[in-house]
């Protein structure tokens, strides 16, 4: 098993460009979320998705957009990128009853 | 508020025991504290949780007060590969796992 795949490790983009985080889990896990984390600022938790066509915001979700239309891929998306939303990005995916969220290695993404 | 509180940072001495301190005295009946723990820029690795209980496992024990407003976790025997950030956060099975601001541990020789 691969386990939590998440494409592309490193990324930059210009302010007002859009892009696509995805992220691919083969453990058949229910549900996954996608963290930001910035420095001294710990792991924020921008949405979450408790099975396919199910999603919700979490602490940080302005500026990103989800959609989970299989159990396997939840892809991130950001519609308009500001500079504010260079961070390192984590998926995540776990079995629903419990917290042991299984993580990719994450992506770094910087917008200019 | 749903976050934790943890100490910023601590130094432990190698193959004494780490105790790590959590509070979270707002925490409601049906949410579990996790303890996660991320070394450099990785992803975080699952340690240990907890409910109302004390638990362990080979990685670690997880002492929960009665009142349930706060928590700590011990690593018995701290190891040079031990030094990492640990994160307590909590977890109400619907979804949510949020996590506090992390303790930076230093184990040193």
């Amino acid at each position: 098993n691969a386990g939590v795949t998440q494409t592309p490790k490193f990324q930059v983009l210009k302010t007002g460009q859009s892009m696509t985080l995805q992220c691919a889990q083969d453990m058949n896990h229910e549900y996954m979320s996608w963290y930001r984390q910035d420095p001294g600022m710990g792991l924020r938790l921008i949405h979450y998705s408790v099975g396919a066509g199910i999603t919700d915001q979490g602490e940080v979700p302005n500026g990103y957009n989800v959609s989970r239309s299989t159990t396997e891929d939840f892809p991130l998306r950001l519609l308009s990128a500001a500079p504010s939303q260079t961070s390192v990005y984590f998926c995540a995916s776990n079995r629903g009853r419990t917290g042991e969220l299984f993580f990719g290695e994450g992506s770094r993404l910087t917008v200019l | 508020d749903a976050k934790t509180t943890q100490p910023p940072s601590m130094d432990c001495a190698e193959g004494r025991a780490a105790n790590l301190p959590c509070n979270h005295s707002t925490i409601s009946g049906n949410e579990y504290v996790y303890w996660y723990r991320q070394i450099h820029s990785q992803g975080p690795q699952y340690i240990i949780h907890g409910l109302k209980n004390n638990e362990t496992n080979e990685m670690a024990s997880l002492i929960i007060t009665e009142d349930r407003k706060s928590s700590t976790l011990i690593l018995p025997h701290a190891t040079l590969r031990d030094t990492a950030v640990y994160y307590c956060s909590r977890y109400n099975q619907g979804g949510k796992l949020i996590f506090g601001q992390g303790t930076e541990l230093s184990v040193k020789p």
